[in-house]
């Protein structure tokens, strides 16, 4: 089993649209969970953290956490075809190191 | 306010040849990380730094691979002896770490490496 586990896609979704990306992890102490999101040969670009359970909003962005379930997710509201792009979870374990999923490919079309 | 600096951005190298590069953090971040990244991955650690100590590597890592923070601002990464498999984007984050867990890490642009 993976430790970070995400569906590779694609998701499409049309412009306007709520993009819903899901994320599990194996390891029961991991304590900070974090989104980014990676444009085609760029690197990764932070768009939110999320440390307790329930849901964290910023802007068009929310992630819901539920450690008991060892589930992440990211909702992305009014989805926009700028969002295109491979969205990536990460966890911190029991160490400082990132452990990242293999990322989700999101296309907003018009 | 600068981000994370990475130089070079793109190397092109023949396999056997030893290359290295360089990894300027946000000034006032006392963490630094080093990440390799393959085609439809995500990114894999591979060792980080807090000030001039080294405190972990990747069991994945080769002994071909080393790292340095001598003065604990930037750092570089070296591959001695490359291989077509070291073809990948490294990447450098860095984080102020303040005691607790979960820093934030920001990252910067990458170096793409092609070993020819």
């Amino acid at each position: 089993q993976k430790e970070v586990e995400q569906n590779s896609g694609p998701l499409s979704v049309p412009e306007g649209a709520i993009a819903s990306l899901n994320c599990t992890y194996s390891d029961r102490v991991s304590q900070s969970f974090f989104w980014y999101r990676q444009y085609s040969g760029k690197s990764p670009e932070l768009i939110m953290s999320i440390y307790s359970n329930g849901d964290k909003e910023d802007g068009r962005f929310t992630a819901q956490l539920n450690k008991a379930s060892q589930y992440v997710s990211l909702l992305i509201r009014d989805s926009q075809p700028s969002d295109s792009a491979t969205y990536l979870c990460a966890v911190n374990g029991n160490t400082d190191k990132l452990i990242f999923g293999t990322g989700t490919r999101l296309q907003v079309f018009p | 306010d600068t981000g994370v600096s990475q130089d070079p951005r793109h190397k092109i190298t023949k396999r056997g040849q030893n290359v290295t590069f360089r990894c300027d953090p946000i000034s006032e971040h006392n963490r630094l990380y080093w990440y390799r990244q393959t085609l439809g991955q995500g990114p894999e650690f591979l060792t980080y730094f807090q000030n001039e100590a080294q405190l972990e590597k990747s069991r994945l890592l080769s002994d071909r691979f080393s790292a340095e923070r001598p003065k604990g601002s930037f750092s570089t990464l070296e591959i001695q002896r490359t291989e077509q498999g070291d073809s990948a984007m490294y990447l450098c984050a860095s984080s102020l770490h303040s005691g607790s867990w979960g820093d934030t890490q920001y990252f910067g642009p990458g170096t793409r490496l092609t070993v020819l």
